[in-house]
């Protein structure tokens, strides 16, 4: 089974506009920490924001944020106001604490328009 | 502060050659991973260092890649011989264990013909 799933391989989104971008992850672990990483086309890989496990409230940074629904294992990221500068690829990923793994999603191509 | 160094940035080489990739942690940091990223496969874990010691070599794809991490300062990425298919952008990324977030470099990006 897929540890990372992102089901939207493409995304457009109004400028201005709140985008979500899918991530259900899979562990049978209770200490875990998720990720969401940012690939613009120059190539680099941008850290955007960490929920861990244990995290009673929802991550936030800046326009960022991660809606976290344990039950659901579910880690969706949401932009809000977007901004050209916001077209790239978002990748989510997931660190389970005991078995020290990391996992990547296959991306989201998210795509901005004026 | 100085982000993750990687060098050469950008290599080009002919089947059957070696090719070292270079790694340079943000200090401080006690994990360092490398990484693969191809169109076709994503990106992929090939190996992972605590404190220099390597713990998951799981993703090495075969023998023919080697990787060492003689001190906490400096890590190597090893191909030979290079094989076409080896063609990819290598990921060098380090992290706090504490924190768990990685910081990824800017990449190198290899061609093999």
């Amino acid at each position: 089974a897929q540890k990372i799933t992102q089901t939207q391989p493409g995304m457009f989104v109004q400028e201005k506009e709140a985008v979500t971008l899918d991530c259900t992850y899979d562990t049978s672990d209770q200490s875990y920490g998720l990720f969401w990483y940012k690939q613009p086309s120059s190539g680099e890989m941008i850290f955007l924001i960490y929920q861990g496990s244990y995290d009673e409230q929802n991550a936030t940074e800046g326009r960022y944020s991660l809606n976290f629904q344990k039950a659901r294992k579910s880690a969706n990221l949401v932009i809000s106001a977007s901004q050209l500068g916001d077209s790239a690829m978002y990748f989510c990923a997931m660190r389970e604490v005991n078995g020290n793994q990391f996992y990547f999603g296959t991306g989201t191509s998210l795509t901005v328009i004026p | 502060d100085a982000g993750v160094i990687q060098s050469p940035r950008h290599e080009v080489t002919e089947m059957g050659q070696e090719v070292t990739l270079r790694c340079k942690p943000i200090s401080g940091h006690d994990y360092l991973f490398w990484y693969r990223q191809t169109m076709m496969r994503g990106l992929e874990l090939l190996i992972y260092f605590n404190n220099n010691v390597p713990i998951d070599d799981s993703g090495m794809p075969e023998d023919r890649f080697s990787a060492k991490m003689p001190n906490a300062s400096f890590s190597t990425l090893k191909i030979q011989p290079s094989e076409p298919r080896d063609s990819a952008v290598y990921f060098c990324a380090s992290g706090p264990g504490k924190s768990n977030t990685q910081y990824f470099g800017p990449g190198t990006r290899l061609t093999v013909l």
